[in-house]
């Protein structure tokens, strides 16, 4: 299995709502990532997770909370989100150290209304 | 943050020309990477450069790295309508920090 799965691939949500966002690999990488991207710009990093712990938060709000159950699963927990949080949520695995590339899922666009 | 700018911002060209595209990035490195990613979905990885490395082969992509101007070169030759995408360098500082530069447009008309 060569995949990152993310669900659901589409999420419209309320201001007050909250929802969470899932991404699972089977490829028995430790890092796994977060990253969001807004329309005709690149994906930014949000957080990096290392052998299931959070190594790098980029000073993300807390409205986003980041959770890492076991080293294949990464869930993205959204609460009291603002309009301007509409964008595409990419998650990514990778082996922890050396130089391999990025495997990334297709993404979870996401709509606050 | 953003680490590197791409030029051009958009490139269309007819199926059979090359397409090259550059990036430019601020702070060194330890591997320079590009990926492609069709219609805002995921991205795919393409090449990685190894940062004591300068030329790199895979199929029809041709990757070069000069690391004394900070720059990179991807190199498309005979291009496809399926090669029609955005194409984004990404850059790794430091631990695991994957940033990717403003991305290309390629456009291939049949």
């Amino acid at each position: 299995d060569t995949e990152v799965t993310q669900t659901p691939k589409h999420l419209v949500m309320g201001m007050t709502n909250k929802k969470s966002l899932k991404c699972e690999q089977h490829m028995g990488h430790r890092a796994m990532y977060w990253y969001k991207q807004k329309a005709k710009k690149p994906p930014e990093l949000m957080f990096v997770y290392s052998y299931e712990k959070l190594s790098i938060n980029e000073s993300v709000p807390s409205r986003f909370s980041p959770e890492c159950p076991n080293s294949s699963l990464l869930n993205l927990h959204l609460h009291a989100l603002q309009p301007e949080d509409s964008a595409l949520y990419l998650c990514a695995s990778s082996r922890p150290v050396g130089d391999y590339g990025y495997t990334f899922g297709s993404g979870t666009r996401l709509t606050v209304v | 943050s953003q680490q590197g700018e791409e030029d051009p911002q958009a490139l269309s060209i007819q199926e059979g020309e090359n397409a090259t595209m550059n990036c430019s990035y601020k702070t060194s490195i330890n591997n320079l990477q590009w990926y492609r990613q069709n219609s805002g979905r995921g991205l795919v990885h393409l090449i990685l450069i190894r940062s004591n490395e300068r030329e790199k082969h895979s199929g029809r992509l041709r990757v070069t790295l000069d690391t004394s101007k900070k720059s990179s070169s991807l190199l498309i030759t005979a291009s496809r309508a399926a090669d029609t995408a955005s194409y984004f360098c990404a850059t790794v500082t430091g631990f695991q920090k994957l940033v990717f530069g403003t991305g290309t447009r390629l456009l291939v008309s049949p």
